[in-house]
């Protein structure tokens, strides 16, 4: 099993382009979770999921849109990336419940010029 | 309001020295879990333990332990006879039933030298 699996690893943006974070479990978990990681910060939840064809708003939901067609899958997107917006990001999933353990992707490393 | 903290931003060993992680957390709930993440150098964040509310044994995994306190509202993490590989950073998080978020403290960070 190759858990849960982030594309791209690394990015490199311009202010006002977008872009689309992919994640991939293999686990069969219902549930599904992006965060965001900055300095100093810990990690904040930016949307999640609690199954096939949901999702809804974490702590810092602004400026970011979701989507999970897909039991496996769940895409970040950016409309209209700002500098702000440069942070590592995390995918985690986990089996039937919001208190299950949640298991990571690698991260990826997005940078906002 | 934070619900998590760990007070220790950075935390600074030679190896084989016992080094103890605080959490400090905050709920209401009666039914909550905590957990220990670490985040070694290359960046991906590893599971090491979930804890529920209703078990406070501590926990012995090797060199690591766990020291659960509802009394105190503080889930401890020591590693005895530290060595290089766990240079990391930790985070300590908690769930709660009534909440859709895993929230995290805001890590410590651990160096230990040889």
């Amino acid at each position: 099993n190759a858990g849960v699996t982030q594309t791209p690893k690394f990015r490199v943006l311009k202010t006002g382009q977008s872009m689309t974070l992919l994640c991939a479990q293999d686990m069969n978990h219902e549930y599904m979770y992006w965060y965001r990681q900055d300095p100093g910060m810990g990690l904040r939840l930016i949307h999640y999921s609690v199954g096939e064809g949901t999702t809804a708003k974490g702590e810092v939901p602004d400026g970011y849109n979701v989507s999970r067609l897909k039991k496996q899958n769940f895409l970040l997107g950016l409309e209209s990336a700002a500098p702000s917006q440069t942070s590592v990001y995390f995918c985690a999933s986990s089996f039937d419940s919001r208190t299950d353990t949640q298991y990571f992707g690698p991260g990826t490393r997005l940078t906002v010029l | 309001a934070q619900k998590v903290t760990q007070a220790q931003t950075e935390i600074s060993v030679v190896e084989k020295e016992d080094v103890t992680l605080d959490c400090v957390y905050e709920t209401r709930d009666t039914t909550y879990y905590l957990f220990w993440y670490k985040q070694p150098p290359s960046g991906e964040l590893v599971f090491l333990i979930r804890r529920n509310s209703f078990d406070e044994q501590n926990e012995i995994s090797g060199r690591y332990s766990w020291n659960f306190q509802k009394s105190t509202s503080s889930f401890n993490f020591t590693i005895t006879a530290s060595q290089v590989v766990d240079s990391a950073v930790y985070f300590c998080a908690l769930s709660e039933e009534g909440y859709s978020t895993l929230t995290f403290g805001k890590g410590t960070m651990l160096l230990v030298s040889p």
